[in-house]
């Protein structure tokens, strides 16, 4: 089955520019996953969502960060204004739905450099 | 709060060694523990989960609440085990019910040596 899709790969921006990064979870996946993973660390939740609407969004920057599901697929994560301490692996990650018994599988992961 | 430590951020055994990855957690209800791994230039996958209690290309887990550990092992480690391995936790949340949230350890790099 097709992986889940992220891009872009990598994104090099200065400090105080927007990005956006983009998620296509695999078909049927009702639920979705960003992470944020610094260098040195293990990802960490910024948001889930399950179909179009978020479960968990405790973790989100709110004043720069936002991310929207608009019709339950794909998802989009944007920062405005990036800081440099945005430079990590932005992960997206889907699974059939809620609960920890249902296994998360993870995109490739988009590299955000802010200079 | 919970809480998933790995203290070893670099491993490095020869093949053929046991190898033993570790993890602690603090969590204060009843935890499901996982151990994730990443090799070279692939993405983030399930390596096994603790309720299945399975053995996965030969490594294994055992929960102890008592020592809230929950340690990774391989009787032989092999080259292709290379790779940068997470423990994660899911739990808590409202009303008991998780919603599937993990929780990840900083990581530890296994290096097998041939």
């Amino acid at each position: 089955e097709a992986g889940v899709a992220q891009s872009p790969r990598y994104k090099i921006i200065e400090k105080r520019q927007s990005v956006a990064f983009w998620c296509n979870p695999i078909s049927g996946h009702a639920t979705l996953y960003w992470y944020q993973q610094i260098l040195g660390q293990g990802p960490k939740l910024l948001i889930q969502f399950q179909n179009n609407g978020v479960v968990d969004d405790s973790q989100l920057p709110k004043d720069r960060f936002s991310a929207e599901r608009l019709k339950g697929v794909d998802s989009t994560l944007k920062i405005q204004p990036a800081k440099l301490e945005d430079s990590a692996v932005y992960l997206c990650a889907s699974s059939l739905g809620q609960g920890w018994d249902n296994e998360q599988f993870f995109g490739p992961g988009t590299r955000l450099t802010v200079l | 709060a919970q809480r998933v430590t790995q203290p070893e951020k670099l491993l490095s055994v020869f093949k053929g060694a046991p190898v033993e990855l570790k993890c602690n957690y603090s969590y204060s209800g009843s935890p499901e523990l996982f151990w994730y791994v990443q090799y070279s230039r692939q993405r983030l996958q399930l390596l096994l989960r603790h309720i299945s209690r399975e053995s996965i290309k030969g490594f294994t887990a055992d929960l102890n609440k008592g020592e809230t550990s929950f340690h990774l092992k391989k009787p032989f480690a092999q080259e292709e085990d290379s790779a940068m391995y997470y423990c994660a936790l899911s739990g808590p949340y409202a009303g008991g019910t998780s919603y599937g949230k993990l929780t990840f350890g900083q990581g530890t790099i296994l290096t097998v040596h041939p």
